[in-house]
């Protein structure tokens, strides 16, 4: 058990520009959670998915994001023509169903200059 | 928005000194989870308590619930330098399967 894995940890890029993140989650977990984080805040919650199916999506997520889970493996998070605003600590976690606590990754640390 | 709202948002104590952080959220629970984030890293789960506990103890962390009031208190005793980290409150939705973070409590633990 290697834990929740983030890649890449850092990721600038320019406004426009389409960014892609990945998340390896432990590999007896079934469900999978995208967290976005601005600096001095909680967690928002983005999206979620048990194995490969998407079951829900927050209204933060906007159609510039996309996010996938094929084979109910790894997960990306995708977004596109990115913003200044979306300069943000992507967080990806974990979970057995049933189980209640989350195992987070360290998250992808997005900035959009 | 976020279901839970941790009080006081910033603690600075010295080592060896208690901390609270207290939390109070809006809905009805079937349980409440407590998380630690260290500066620039990922959270880590700590400790979770059922709506039909009052009170649970890990180590030197110890969380009480009171439905009634819809709070919870973390308690951190005897601090060390290294517990100094953001600690956030999380609630899940009633299908479980979703966390609400509140905006947490960044503890400085001074040596």
């Amino acid at each position: 058990d290697t834990g929740v894995s983030q890649n890449p940890r850092h990721k600038i890029t320019k406004r426009g520009q389409n960014v892609t993140f990945r998340c390896d989650p432990i590999s007896e977990h079934n469900r999978l959670y995208w967290y976005r984080q601005t600096l001095g805040q909680g967690p928002e919650f983005l999206t979620y998915f048990q194995n490969e199916a998407q079951l829900e999506k927050s209204r933060l997520l906007s159609d510039r994001f996309s996010a996938e889970r094929p084979k109910g493996s790894f997960s990306t998070l995708e977004i596109q023509r990115t913003e200044q605003g979306d300069s943000a600590m992507y967080l990806c976690a974990s979970s057995r169903e049933g189980g209640y606590g989350y195992t987070f990754g360290s998250g992808t640390r997005l900035t959009v200059v | 928005s976020q279901q839970g709202e941790e009080d006081p948002q910033a603690l600075s104590i010295q080592e060896g000194e208690n901390a609270t952080m207290n939390c109070s959220y809006k809905t009805s629970i079937n349980n409440l989870q407590w998380y630690r984030q260290n500066s620039g890293r990922g959270l880590v789960h700590l400790i979770l308590i059922r709506s039909n506990e009052r009170e649970k103890h890990s180590g030197r962390l110890r969380v009480t619930l009171d439905t009634s009031k819809k709070s919870s208190s973390l308690l951190i005793t005897a601090s060390r330098a290294a517990d100094t980290a953001s600690y956030f409150c999380a609630t899940p939705n009633n299908a479980g399967n979703m966390l609400t973070f509140g905006g947490g409590t960044r503890l400085m633990v001074k040596p």
